[in-house]
């Protein structure tokens, strides 16, 4: 099956620039996750939708990221303005539950350098 | 809140030879619990995965114990190869409510098997 797609792979900009990515995850998989990834850190969870709808966003700097999943699909990542620390990599995932269990799959990453 | 714990944060070991990962979480709500081995510039996959009624799981040179009582849980690899030189993640997952699944990853664990 088609994993996992997001774009793009990578993005240079300077800081107070905006930026967006876009994610398109399993088809069928209601849930999907955006992801920040400092170097050297495990995964931070930023934003969670269940179908089109948000069900966890605690750790997400409502300030200056923003994230929508229309229609239950495809999702996008904003942030603006961009700061410095905001360089990471961001992950998008989805997964589908199975019983007591489920699988995330992660896509390959948005690396985002802010200068 | 919730926390995920993971020791030690960089292992070498020769090649041939064992390696263990140890996690500790802090909710005792906490059902589930996927390992996930992200090779650099890459994505994280999961590897192996255990359910709170599982004492342990094994898949040929991989296995996961986890200890309820205790809150922790270890991946152990046997016979280890160059190619699993990567980074480790645990994670633990709970229902949040009755609608969502919250994962909560580990800080991660650089694995180098030395030739």
């Amino acid at each position: 099956e088609a994993g996992v797609a997001q774009s793009p792979r990578y993005k240079i900009i300077e800081k107070r620039q905006s930026v967006a990515f876009w994610c398109n995850p399993i088809s069928g998989h209601a849930t999907l996750y955006w992801y920040q990834q400092i170097l050297g850190q495990g995964p931070k969870l930023l934003i969670q939708f269940q179908n089109n709808g948000v069900v966890d966003d605690s750790q997400l700097p409502k300030d200056r990221f923003s994230a929508e999943r229309l229609k239950g699909v495809d999702s996008t990542l904003k942030i603006q303005p961009a700061k410095l620390e905001d360089s990471a990599v961001y992950l998008c995932a989805s997964s589908v539950r199975l019983g007591d269990s489920y699988e995330q799959y992660f896509g390959p990453g948005t690396r985002l350098t802010v200068t | 809140g919730e926390n995920v714990e993971q020791h030690p944060s960089t292992l070498s070991v020769q090649e041939g030879d064992s390696a263990v990962i140890k996690c500790t979480y802090s909710d005792s709500a906490s059902n589930y619990f996927p390992w996930y081995k992200q090779e650099l510039g890459k994505r994280p996959q999961l590897i192996i995965d255990i359910r709170s009624n599982v004492g342990e799981k094994k898949d040929q040179r991989i296995a996961v114990t986890l200890n309820k009582t205790a809150k922790h849980f270890s991946l152990h690899i046997t016979e280890t190869q160059p190619e699993d030189s990567a980074v480790y993640f645990c994670a633990a997952s709970m229902k949040s409510g009755t609608s969502y699944d919250k994962v909560i990853f580990g800080p991660g664990t650089s694995l180098s098997v030395i030739p």
